[in-house]
């Protein structure tokens, strides 16, 4: 079975500063990972995804994502924050002949 | 996205009262799933559907039913609803299983049981 752990729920940036959300996953076969954004009242979207070509993956809006396998980790980072990148940040996990699972989410705000 | 719609978006309703939740897809994707979002445990798969009339039961299916008899149409029934399936719940679609196609949501339906 896999899992995912988001560590913070809460984040909190000041516009122009790094975002970096954490993720750490478990899995007893490869896995697929993904982060998917949610803005307020709203769906999530998929941000990026990792399916085991490269290990640093860009998604839409300047996010991306490294696959560290040593550290079972695959955190999004943003050099520079922007107003419009608050939202709450969904990590996901998916094993081949599973669903996904999504972790507990991290919400992100950016002050000015 | 994927032309999902939801309905309703909000519903009051008191407790022991059936509920049935709608979700309506234009883009013809053969696999939908409801899910229920709730603080401090993101999003739970309740029950999903790879086809017409095929369905299954996610990690939190108890006291909920489905129902899928068009393609373009995944229904969420609460038989008897309890306080503890207020909640936000989203309808997701996915085009096949494979990881080249992502999940694509609604915008959720908000659910309270008084």
């Amino acid at each position: 079975a896999q899992s995912v752990t988001q560590l913070g729920s809460h984040v909190s940036v000041s516009e122009g500063a790094l975002v970096l959300l954490r993720c750490n996953y478990s899995s007893s076969v490869p896995p697929y990972l993904f982060w998917y954004v949610q803005y307020p009242n709203q769906g999530l979207q998929l941000l990026l995804k990792y399916t085991s070509a490269a290990t640093l993956v860009k998604g839409i809006n300047g996010f991306e994502a490294e696959f560290k396998k040593s550290e079972t980790s695959f955190h999004l980072t943003k050099p520079s924050a922007h107003m419009s990148d608050a939202a709450e940040y969904f990590c996901a996990v998916e094993a081949r002949t599973d669903k996904l699972i999504f972790g507990t989410g991290t919400r992100l705000q950016v002050f000015p | 996205d994927a032309g999902i719609t939801q309905s309703p978006r909000h519903k009051v309703t008191e407790t022991g009262t059936p509920v049935t939740l709608r979700c309506h897809q234009t883009e013809n994707h053969r696999y939908m799933y409801w899910y229920r979002q709730d603080p401090g445990h993101g999003l739970r798969l309740i029950h999903y559907s790879y086809g017409v009339k095929d369905t299954d039961k996610g990690e939190v299916s108890d006291g909920y039913s489905v129902s899928r008899s068009k393609t373009e149409d995944f229904l969420l029934t609460l038989e008897s609803a309890t306080s503890s399936q207020t909640s936000v719940y989203f309808c997701a679609t996915e085009r096949d299983s494979s990881y080249n196609s992502p999940l694509h949501f609604g915008n959720g339906t908000r659910l309270t049981v008084t």
